[in-house]
């Protein structure tokens, strides 16, 4: 499979733990996505990468929240401290340079009960 | 600020009716336009953008700019276009997405 991919699929946390999510993307593309969506509403921007400088970051990502691409290939998405209005799906999504396109990964589920 | 709206949450209609899903935004420069679609139990796909006026699956959408609207629609609605769809917003070429909060469709037969 050439597409995105996410790990893991599902995480159900307590309320107050960390969890980190990866990315892989695309091999050939050069920037990477983190969005999230919550029931009912549309995907919201979290951060993106270019290789491997983020090069912008939402007011929606806390500081619990912190993304890396460290050698620009996959990413990780860590949650400090989780709280329940973390509970979302967290998409991932990369694209070639210059293009607007995305590919959407299928995302992770996070639950924090 | 850029904002997206779908002013329908949930859109039926009959197969082989026409459908047109709404979309208006606001932007102050000249955006770039996709729509997306969500099937059920797969991940979200780019359906089609703006700059290349072509058509997917008998959709089309244009980009009115007069109007800022994004409609999508379709002459004959299938069964198999039951899904969720989002327009969403782009300032520049690979560039964050803005999207609306999407209009579920679904296609009776």
């Amino acid at each position: 499979d050439t597409g995105v991919s996410q790990d893991p699929r599902h995480k159900i946390t307590k309320r107050g733990q960390n969890v980190t999510f990866r990315c892989d993307p695309i091999s050939e593309h050069n920037r990477l996505y983190w969005y999230r969506q919550t029931l009912g509403q549309g995907p919201e921007f979290l951060t993106y990468f270019q290789n491997e400088a983020q090069l912008e970051k939402s007011r929606l990502l806390s500081d619990r929240f912190s993304a890396e691409r460290p050698k620009g290939s996959f990413s990780t998405l860590e949650i400090q401290r989780t709280e329940q209005g973390d509970s979302a799906m967290y998409l991932c999504a990369s694209s070639s340079p210059g293009t607007s396109p995305y590919t959407f990964g299928s995302g992770t589920r996070l639950t924090v009960v | 600020a850029q904002r997206v709206t779908q002013p329908e949450k949930l859109l039926s209609v009959f197969k082989g009716a026409p459908v047109e899903l709404k979309c208006n935004y606001s932007y102050s420069g000249s955006p770039e336009l996709f729509w997306y679609v969500q099937y059920s139990r797969q991940r979200l796909q780019l359906l089609l953008r703006h700059i290349s006026r072509e058509s997917i699956k008998g959709f089309t959408a244009d980009l009115n700019k007069g109007e800022t609207s994004f409609h999508l629609k379709k002459p004959f609605a299938q069964e198999e276009d039951s899904a969720m769809y989002y327009c969403a917003l782009s300032p520049t070429s690979g560039s964050r997405l803005t999207f609306g909060e999407g209009t579920q469709l679904t296609v009776n037969p």
